[in-house]
């Protein structure tokens, strides 16, 4: 299997802050890289797929970029109701793995 | 706009089956890869495995070889529903457990796949 490694594994950033969210895979997986986002309670929420593409209907304050092994997701200006949990998912090979979430708290 | 429901057991003892079914509201049944994914109690996501319906055809399933002699994921066309069978259930596999909607996009060759809609999650809680 295909391990994914995010760091941090919590951060803590004020309203307006910029924070970046690193995925790390075991192997290359080219741009095979999703991201969700989890609030509590939830199920998670689709965010972007193939490392950069944001899904529609998500603010544009998401990003993501990478390539090879290594991914990031970014949020730019943080707003409150971004405080949940990250996860990072590849769709290389099977089977499908996911990150062990990143967890964010709004200061 | 596909919508997801989820319903099943929630409580079960060790060594029994569980099983969940998942009905597809919108959108087409057919082409997709249908989902099951689980998250054990404050950790995170695993995925199950998937079906692949085709109109017409019976689905291909792939499973996570840490569940593949346990699982069977199946739908049933005339009610856009798929379900999820686990066997002989243990206490590792008390978690919350999603259906999902798999989508491919030729963004990237070949197609890259992403979960783009979930169902609202059944918590199974597998307690003697």
């Amino acid at each position: 299997d295909i391990q994914m490694t995010q760091s941090p594994s919590s951060l803590s950033a004020s309203v307006g802050d910029s924070v970046t969210i690193t995925c790390r895979a075991s192997q290359t997986i080219n741009n095979y890289l999703n991201w969700y986002q989890q609030k509590p309670g939830k199920a998670p929420k689709f965010l972007i797929y193939a490392t950069s593409n944001v899904q529609s209907g998500v603010p544009s304050r998401f990003s993501g970029s990478g390539s090879g092994r290594d991914f990031t997701l970014t949020i730019n200006s943080l707003q409150p109701e971004d405080s949940a949990t990250y996860y990072c998912q590849q769709s290389y090979g099977s089977p499908l793995t996911f990150g062990g979430g990143t967890k964010v708290e709004i200061k | 706009q596909v919508h997801l429901q989820q319903w099943g057991a929630g409580l079960l003892k060790p060594s029994e089956t569980l099983s969940l079914r998942c009905a597809v509201y919108g959108g087409s049944f057919s082409g997709h890869y249908w989902t099951w994914i689980r998250q054990p109690p404050g950790k995170g996501l695993e995925w199950i495995g998937e079906i692949n319906h085709i109109e017409n055809h019976s689905g291909s399933t792939t499973y996570n070889p840490s569940l593949k002699s346990r699982v069977t994921i199946s739908v049933d066309t005339s009610k856009n529903e798929f379900s999820l069978t686990l066997s002989s259930v243990t206490a590792a596999d008390t978690a919350v457990y999603y259906c999902a909607r798999g989508l491919l996009s030729s963004v990237v060759l070949p197609s890259i796949k992403y979960l783009d809609s979930w169902g609202q999650g059944t918590l199974v809680t597998v307690s003697s």
